[in-house]
């Protein structure tokens, strides 16, 4: 099936905004996710867009949604260097009555001090 | 408390070798998820239970065998396993019906296989 589409590398300077950009594939997908995994970690849920919703803002980070295009982003303002890991969307669909969660290449957030 | 746990946290076996993975939650969710991560990819679905039942198997070679023998605990047996099933292999919880239904995460077993 097809994939869930992430750039696959972000570099930005502290203090500057990161944008992170995720293409998916489930137009019938409720929920959409950002998770964050730190090197040897499992994933940290960061935010989340309900699919009514086309924005959403939880202090540092705003998500916009399109889901016309199905397309997501995650801006970061004021990007530290703690913020440096790997950034993952994800869908949720349903199979037999179960929820299915469906996870981005991933995009690796470097940030330079 | 919020937390899935994970044991072993690392876990090397030869090729002939039986080893299982352990996972536990009590957080009362009643789907727990195995996932398979390798370098620089994104963790790919093996296995969901849902109330203790089996309800996804994502054609899952019979070397990887789930089970779960309460609402709390899921494991993962290995037997048989080749090197590149060497990965970190992580557990999750979650995915209720109520807002948002985001998965919780153990930090994962590193599984390397000689």
């Amino acid at each position: 099936g097809e994939d869930v589409e992430q750039s696959l590398f972000l570099s930005v300077r502290e203090g500057d905004s990161s944008v992170i950009n995720c293409t998916y594939t489930d137009s019938s997908s409720t929920y959409l996710y950002w998770y964050k995994q730190e090197p040897g970690a499992g994933l940290q849920l960061l935010t989340y867009i309900f699919s009514n919703m086309d924005m959403k803002q939880d202090q540092r980070l705003t998500v916009l949604l399109n889901k016309k295009d199905k397309h997501l982003s995650l801006r970061i303002a004021d990007t530290q260097t703690g913020d440096s890991a790997i950034y993952f969307c994800a869908e949720r669909n349903t199979t037999s009555g179960t929820y299915k969660y469906i996870f981005g290449t991933g995009t690796r957030l470097k940030v330079l001090a | 408390d919020t937390e899935v746990t994970q044991t072993p946290k690392h876990l090397v076996m030869g090729m002939t070798n039986k080893k299982s993975l352990k996972c536990e939650q009590h957080m009362g969710h009643r789907a727990m998820y195995w996932y398979k991560q390798k370098a620089k990819k994104p963790p790919e679905l093996m296995f969901v239970y849902s109330y203790e039942k089996l309800s996804i198997n994502e054609s899952v070679p019979s070397r990887f065998s789930p089970e779960c023998p309460n609402s709390s605990l899921l494991n993962l047996h290995l037997h048989a396993l080749q090197p590149e099933d060497s990965a970190l292999y992580l557990c999750a919880s979650g995915g209720g019906p109520s807002s948002p239904g985001e998965l919780f995460f153990g930090e994962g077993s590193r599984l390397t296989v000689l």
